[in-house]
């Protein structure tokens, strides 16, 4: 299925650094979210956002939905090494399935 | 914080062997996927159900099965289990609200089939 461009792939920062990422894609969305997985466990939502020009903040982390409809960016700051894991992007288009980015991998380096 | 719950969560089990993957959720969400996760890789749509009877093969081709019964129950069935089966697999729902659709999802079951 198609999926979206996620960037950068990896990311090793230093503690207390900020962070951001972003996804897009050809296609117009109408729902952007945001998701981290830790190994071995399953993905835990962030941030959901559902209009675009939407920001939407969770404790550290802002996420916001692109004006174009086309992509959407996740910030994190002050990065503790607790927030190490791959964090990935997912998208709908009105009535069909969700569509998911390839992922960043986040290494915080206390 | 998603109600959606998969057993087992770690399997081990020997070639030709059939397994059972269950997923359940109680949030009442008509939509539930089943998506294939290989380590650090992208995630694959292997089988999905708007509702009840309703069962559908996703993007990546899969020797799996899955059936529908009830709203809060898609389980997934592997007839005869091989060692390219070996792979995370992750039960999802969605919401169906009004402009509002978000996917959740289960903690995963891994399956090493040796």
């Amino acid at each position: 299925g198609q999926q979206l461009n996620q960037s950068p792939q990896s990311m090793f920062i230093q503690e207390g650094e900020d962070v951001s990422m972003n996804c897009t894609s050809s296609s117009i969305f109408n729902t952007w979210l945001w998701y981290k997985q830790d190994p071995g466990e399953g993905p835990v939502l962030l941030i959901a956002l559902y209009k675009a020009g939407e920001l939407t903040s969770n404790g550290r982390l802002t996420a916001q939905f692109g004006i174009t409809r086309k992509d959407s960016f996740l910030n994190i700051s002050a990065s503790i090494p607790s927030d190490v894991g791959i964090y990935f992007c997912a998208g709908q288009r009105a009535g069909n399935q969700f569509y998911f980015g390839t992922g960043t991998s986040l290494t915080v380096i206390p | 914080e998603a109600d959606i719950y998969q057993t087992p969560r770690y399997l081990v089990i020997g070639t030709g062997k059939k397994i059972t993957l269950e997923c359940s959720q109680t949030m009442g969400h008509d939509k539930m996927y089943w998506y294939q996760q290989d380590p650090g890789m992208e995630l694959h749509l292997i089988h999905y159900s708007y509702g009840v009877n309703s069962t559908e093969k996703g993007d990546l081709s899969s020797e799996s099965t899955v059936s529908r019964i009830r709203t809060e129950h898609f389980p997934l069935t592997l007839e005869s289990a091989r060692p390219s089966h070996t792979s995370q697999y992750l039960c999802a729902s969605s919401d169906p609200g009004q402009g509002t659709n978000t996917i959740y999802f289960g903690e995963g079951s891994w399956l090493t089939v040796v």
